[in-house]
């Protein structure tokens, strides 16, 4: 069964300050996304890493940030929070084959005041 | 360019009828479209698939359809039951190439299955 742990279920931080959001994989997989949801605009991709080390920008890349430097391990980093980043992070991984599922974490609601 | 849509952002039905779920799409390159369900304050879990060489895919009470020329799919809850109670998002993606399995993702549809 695959386990995606997000760092924080709920993370309050203020304008201007750098946040770290961690994901954890336990299942070996290569390729692992980080998503923010917001209410009638579905999941956006912000950023993607295809293999260690390796990142690629998704749709909404600016004003955030993301490392990998180790395979179970990707961080999304948020170089100074600002108010319309108030949303639901999510992170999910993906095993590269013939099918395209993605496994999410529980996400991180993060609010910025 | 909202290039997966889900134009309907609620639903109601009644426990033991038949939900029926909406999405459109507008990119040709996709060929492969899932359905996510999502619970409040959870990650979204996946729940069935299709691949555009098929028109059907069937897991038990969920089934979903694709029309390739109208660029639609559907997805069929039969019977309906209130745990199925959540937010359903479609989503698709273009196999090969430099994808690297990246999903475009609908906004979401609000299911409530009524008792």
């Amino acid at each position: 069964d695959v386990k995606v742990t997000q760092s924080s279920r709920y993370l309050v931080k203020r304008t201007g300050e750098k946040v770290f959001l961690e994901c954890v994989q336990d299942m070996d997989h290569e390729n692992m996304f980080w998503y923010r949801q917001d209410p009638g605009l579905g999941l956006r991709l912000i950023y993607f890493s295809y293999d260690v080390k390796m990142k690629e920008k998704g749709d909404i890349p600016e004003g955030y940030s993301v490392s990998r430097e180790k395979k179970e391990r990707f961080s999304l980093i948020l170089e100074s929070a600002s108010t319309n980043q108030t949303s639901m992070y999510l992170c999910a991984t993906r095993n590269p084959g013939l099918t395209y599922e993605q496994y999410f974490g529980p996400g991180t609601r993060l609010t910025v005041t | 360019d909202q290039q997966v849509k889900q134009n309907s952002p609620s639903l109601s039905v009644q426990e033991g009828r038949i939900s029926i779920l909406n999405c459109d799409y507008t990119n040709s390159m996709f060929d492969y479209f899932l359905w996510y369900k999502k619970y409040p304050a959870e990650g979204p879990t996946f729940l069935i698939s299709i691949s555009s060489i098929k028109d059907k895919n069937e897991d038990g009470r969920f089934t979903v359809f694709l029309n390739k020329s109208a660029k639609h799919l559907s997805l069929h809850i039969v019977p309906s039951q209130p745990g199925d109670s959540a937010v359903y998002f479609c989503a698709a993606s273009a196999l090969g190439g430099t994808s690297y399995g990246k999903l475009t993702f609908g906004q979401g549809t609000i299911l409530t299955v009524h008792p």
